[in-house]
């Protein structure tokens, strides 16, 4: 059973920048990616972009998050990180790390609230 | 970018009703379809992939059909747990997008 654990709650200004951790525990395929998703409150879900487990392939992102968004993998403890800079208001959303070998989203992790406000 | 639109938003509906959750992609996308299930306060969760296969551990009530464009997500006999949101997401291609919701409520 794969677990994914993240970091904690955070609270920024505008023009800041957040990083958001997600370790991975009990996996078993070196074909194991973590793609991450947003979720602003009451909206629906939002892909952010996917980074290798195994730090192997190049971390992927949606357009509208290029140049603000920064996915890197520490192999030795198996976590990834979000880094999510220039915060706006909108920006405002809990963010969730899944896993998944095949860009379905087989597990989740509990979420981490980001709130931006000056 | 691939648009994934479902239908209805809101659905109403009592214990033991069948329910079905239309979703509709922008373009082909075979059967790279994905259901999730997303309770009020909790991360969403894996229900159905490749369109009409059921993720280990997901109850059997659940089940998943369509390909090229238009899907459907059925609740055989709807249980007090099965209130909550529902989403499908395309992974034929990037980015992955998901359809903007199905709220499922009590009647």
């Amino acid at each position: 059973q794969v677990q994914l654990q993240q970091s904690g709650a955070e609270v920024k200004k505008p023009g800041a920048s957040v990083k958001i951790s997600c370790k991975a525990v009990g996996y078993r395929s070196t074909a194991y990616y973590i793609y991450w998703v947003r979720q602003a409150p009451g909206r629906g879900l939002e892909w952010m972009g996917i980074v290798n487990l195994r730090g192997t392939t190049r971390p992927t992102s949606a357009l509208e998050f290029r140049g603000r968004l920064a996915l890197t993998t520490d192999t030795s403890t198996d976590t990834v990180y979000m880094e999510l800079s220039n915060l706006r208001p909108d920006d405002t959303a809990t963010y969730y790390c899944a896993g998944g070998a095949a860009d379905f989203l087989d597990y989740w992790g509990q979420g981490t609230p980001v709130a931006v406000s000056s | 970018d691939i648009q994934m639109t479902q239908s209805p938003s809101t659905l109403s509906a009592s214990i033991g009703d069948r329910v079905t959750i239309t979703c509709r992609a922008s373009e082909n996308i075979i059967t790279w379809l994905a259901w999730y299930q997303q309770r009020p306060g909790q991360a969403p969760k894996l229900l159905i992939y490749a369109a009409s296969t059921l993720q280990r551990g997901a109850p059997s009530r659940f089940s998943g059909s369509g390909s090229g464009t238009e899907f459907t997500l059925t609740i055989s006999s709807l249980q007090p747990d099965d209130f909550a949101t529902y989403y499908c997401q395309q992974y034929i291609s990037y980015p992955l997008t998901f359809g903007g919701g199905t709220e499922v409520e009590v009647k």
